[in-house]
């Protein structure tokens, strides 16, 4: 069985704060993703990564950076986190042959 | 660029009914299409991957159809019960270099006992 394991499940900040969400898998060779999903909005796409030190914008990249420095591990970094980025944040793995996608639990952030 | 949408975002049926989940996407050179189920709170998993060659796909009481040309995919749930209630997703892979998937909004499911 695949899995993808988000190290946190809930996280609290503040604004201004530097946030760190992490993402292991147990795959090697795969492409990972880093979406946020909101009430009304679905799933949007933030960064995805196909290789170590590779990452491509998603639909909405601002206010966030990637880092993938081990393949299995792909990190999402808000900078300075502020108010308008709580959210429910999820990673997933992907495998290139098929395009199935594989979703860890999701990590609660709230801004405050 | 590749659309999808499911309808009706909301669904309650009652226990042991056989139900039927619509995906539509408006992009046929659909490489595959995959269902999830999401539960309160969770991450998505992954239900059913059905490739453009394949014309469904089965597991259990979940049966995946796709008809690549009508823009269409159905999720058939049989013999429904409490424990399926949950907001369930497709997702459709149009294949190349983004390896980026466009998801519907979802159905939510309540199956009433």
């Amino acid at each position: 069985d695949v899995k993808v394991t988000q190290s946190s499940r809930y996280l609290v900040k503040r604004t201004g704060e530097k946030v760190f969400l992490e993402c292991v898998q147990d795959m090697d060779h795969e492409n990972m993703f880093w979406y946020r999903q909101d009430p009304g909005l679905g799933l949007r796409l933030i960064y995805f990564s196909y290789d170590v030190k590779m990452k491509e914008k998603g639909d909405i990249p601002e206010g966030y950076s990637v880092s993938r420095e081990k393949k299995e591990r792909f990190s999402l970094i808000l900078e300075s986190a502020s108010t308008n980025q709580t959210s429910m944040y999820l990673c997933a793995l992907g495998r290139r042959a098929t395009g199935e996608l594989f979703f860890g639990e999701g990590s609660r952030l709230t801004v405050l | 660029k590749q659309e999808v949408t499911q309808i009706p975002a909301a669904l309650s049926v009652p226990e042991g009914e056989n139900l039927v989940l619509n995906c539509s996407f408006t992009d046929s050179a659909i490489y595959n299409l995959q269902w999830f189920r999401q539960d309160p709170g969770k991450g998505l998993t992954s239900l059913l991957l059905i490739q453009s060659s394949q014309r469904e796909q089965t597991s259990g009481r979940l049966n995946a159809s796709l008809d690549k040309s009508s823009g269409r995919s159905t999720l058939y749930i049989a013999a429904s019960q409490p424990g399926d209630s949950a907001t369930y997703l497709c997702a459709g892979y149009s294949g190349g270099s983004n390896y980026k998937l466009t998801f519907g909004k979802g159905t939510l499911l309540t199956v009433n006992p």
